[in-house]
């Protein structure tokens, strides 16, 4: 099915190891985003890409790297884990709508557990 | 920076009563305004949304939503909740920049 596909599901980590989350998606989006989602606290964007070849820093960038490698693939990196990192990703995509206005498109999310 | 507001962090209906979630941004002109739905588990999944014209919007599952401009707000509302309507729901706005921001949710509960 076309959508947004993000790897890996689940991932176990100890403080201060680094990992890369992929995500892809098939719809031809300009946009791709990354967010984290923990409790109580909502969706907070991490970084963005409006196109390929742009990146740009969300509310809550510190601790994180990402690389927007084609169209289709938007990944995000921790170089040194940390246990505040510990939490729900989810990658996302938008394309143009008809009025100009986007929506977005959502992956099934990580679950990433930094001991 | 926009900032969304969803005041009630828990909510619990009786199945069949009626709904409504709030939603109030900070925004200088009028955003997109979204609201989303996450099952447990799962990913979100889009309900309504709103960019101009008529202030009120059907969505999916029979939810609808009203934008007040003078309010500042995108409550949803669904007259009937069934129980399988239990989730957490999300407000988002775009604020025409293609950056997306969310309230942290509203979790519903449906008692038989």
């Amino acid at each position: 099915n076309a959508g947004v596909t993000q790897t890996p599901k689940f991932q176990v980590l100890k403080t201060g190891q680094s990992m890369t989350l992929q995500c892809a998606q098939d719809m031809n989006h300009n946009s791709m985003y990354w967010y984290r989602q923990d409790p109580g606290m909502g969706l907070r964007l991490i970084y963005y890409s409006a196109s390929e070849g742009t990146t740009d820093k969300g509310e809550v960038p510190n601790g994180y790297n990402v690389s927007r490698l084609n169209k289709r693939e938007f990944s995000l990196r921790l170089e040194s884990a940390a246990p505040s990192q510990t939490s729900v990703y989810f990658c996302a995509s938008s394309g143009s709508g008809g009025t100009g206005a986007n929506v977005l498109t959502f992956g099934a999310g990580s679950r990433l557990t930094v001991l | 920076a926009q900032s969304v507001t969803q005041p009630d962090i828990h909510i619990t209906v009786s199945e069949g009563a009626s709904l409504e979630l709030r939603c109030n941004y900070s925004y200088g002109a009028t955003p997109y305004l979204f609201w989303y739905v996450q099952s447990p588990g799962q990913g979100l999944q889009l309900l309504l949304k709103y960019f101009s014209g008529d202030t009120l919007v059907q969505g999916i599952k029979g939810f609808e939503a009203e934008f007040k401009r003078s309010q500042s707000s995108f409550n949803l509302r669904k007259p009937s909740v069934h129980w399988s309507d239990a989730a957490e729901y999300f407000c988002a706005v775009d604020d025409n920049f293609n950056k997306f921001y969310f309230g942290s949710g509203t979790k519903l509960n449906v008692k038989p």
